[in-house]
């Protein structure tokens, strides 16, 4: 069943701006993770961060999670063009079931 | 890193027919394997989550029946979409953990297939 809840669902910037996309969540989890899809590609892993992590860095990414408000954020830095494709928060519940429930996806554009 | 690879990466096929789409771990061993059906601007639905040796386990509204998936070994997992009609249309995506320990799952390219 679908948990995760992305917002906004698009989104479009200049480049070489700040990117920020928001993902909700309902039941409780292990760990939650951040992808990205190209149009009609697979899907890429960015970064995974522990339920009893609050913030992560990778690159230009960085990850915040609150799981008092079961929510969590990805941030772009300095956007580019090729960051363009949409970006997917997944939920791990843990207890060995390593299942992931997909958020509905925000479509980032970025502009030249 | 892990690569999956998926084969074919899009399929046409007549309704009534079978189609099958192999999953594949490339430099990894993969005990569990799952699937993924994607409709067009939407999101990953999970179908079937498929570990070496044993029965999927198939998520709720999915039939087994219709999506056959056997995970004969450690680096291969197939599904069979039986009896295809133009409602199975979809990106299938299919993704692997590398090992017991690994929290990370490594997704295939997708499966494009169109039932005509």
């Amino acid at each position: 069943s679908q948990q995760g809840e992305e917002d906004p669902q698009a989104l479009s910037i200049q480049e070489g701006e700040n990117a920020t996309m928001n993902c909700s969540y309902k039941t409780s989890i292990n760990n939650l993770q951040w992808y990205r899809q190209n149009s009609g590609r697979g899907l890429v892993h960015l970064i995974l961060i522990r339920s009893n992590e609050r913030e992560k860095h990778s690159g230009r990414l960085r990850v915040t999670l609150d799981t008092s408000k079961k929510s969590s954020s990805l941030l772009i830095t300095a956007s580019r063009a090729a960051d363009t494709a949409s970006y997917f928060c997944a939920t791990d519940p843990g207890a060995g079931s390593y299942q992931l429930t997909f958020g509905k996806g925000t479509k980032l554009s970025v502009i030249p | 890193g892990a690569v999956v690879s998926q084969h074919p990466s899009w399929v046409i096929c007549k309704s009534g027919t079978s189609v099958k789409i192999e999953c594949r771990s490339l430099d990894f061993q993969a005990t569990t394997m799952f699937w993924y059906r994607q409709f067009p601007k939407q999101s990953l639905m999970l179908m079937a989550t498929s570990n070496e040796g044993s029965k999927a386990t198939y998520e709720q509204g999915v039939e087994k029946d219709k999506f056959l998936i056997n995970h004969a070994s450690l680096t291969l997992s197939t599904l069979t979409v039986t009896s295809a009609h133009p409602e199975d249309s979809s990106f299938y995506i299919c993704s692997a953990r590398a090992g017991t320990a690994s929290l990370k799952q490594y997704f295939g390219p997708g499966t494009r297939l169109t039932v005509t």
